[in-house]
């Protein structure tokens, strides 16, 4: 069964920082594309970052370009999502997502998602 | 890049069949085939619903179709059930490693 399980959330102030992690199981990590989404309280999903198989492919939404950074262990089976200068407007619950073997295929498992809230 | 456009809110009986819009451009929706949409209840994470505009993952019931002509892409939900009532969201790759997501429609079943 494939799990994926995010952590890392919390209460952070303005312009501080915070690293989620998701702990994936139940399928060979390596082999796929890892995304991060978001969800503002009330609105719609937003996609922030993937990253491919080894790590080497890394883009990302323009509103968080150059503040977050992804990453990946596939020796932890882990991928997580560095955030810094972190802004009223990254309030959000953060989902990771298994893609496929492309960045094109869809997001076909979800975790739970984490709550990460920014205000002083 | 901006979100795909869908209506805020659509409904339906019992029985009956709705359809939601999910509007790109000609550099995401209509330019690829990987179109995909997501069922989220209150609460809970998405679950992939439709991919590749008209697939559907097992398990997924067939009353849920997709399609795509031009830059909208739609999603006809036929013999409306209670349980379908939840957020919709539309995808499309959009090129350059991007992903976009639609803005979301709220099914209602009346």
């Amino acid at each position: 069964e494939v799990q994926l399980v995010e952590s890392g959330g919390g209460l952070v102030q303005p312009g501080g920082s915070l690293r989620l992690s998701c702990t994936a199981s139940g399928f060979t990590f390596s082999s796929y594309w890892m995304h991060w989404v978001r969800q503002a309280p009330g609105k719609g999903l937003m996609w922030v970052s993937p990253i491919n198989s080894d790590g080497s492919v890394t883009p990302y939404a323009d509103s968080v370009k150059g503040r977050f950074t992804i990453s990946r262990d596939n020796a932890k089976n882990t991928v997580y999502l560095q955030m810094n200068s972190l802004r009223a407007e990254d309030t959000a619950v953060y989902y990771c997502a298994r893609g496929g073997n492309y960045i094109e295929n869809p997001f076909e498992y979800w975790g739970q998602g984490t709550l990460v809230t920014v205000s002083s | 890049q901006s979100a795909l456009t869908q209506p805020p809110s659509a409904s339906g009986s019992p029985g009956q069949s709705v359809t939601i819009s999910c509007t790109g451009t000609s550099s995401d929706v209509g330019n690829y085939n990987y179109v995909s949409w997501y069922q989220q209840h209150p609460g809970k994470a998405p679950k992939l619903m439709i991919y590749e505009v008209n697939k559907r993952p097992s398990g997924v019931p067939d009353r849920f179709s997709g399609s795509k002509s031009g830059n909208t892409a739609s999603l006809t939900v036929s013999g409306l059930q209670a349980e379908d009532e939840a957020d919709y969201y539309c995808s499309s790759y959009a090129g350059g490693n991007k992903v976009v997501f639609g803005t979301g429609t709220k099914v209602t079943v009346l």
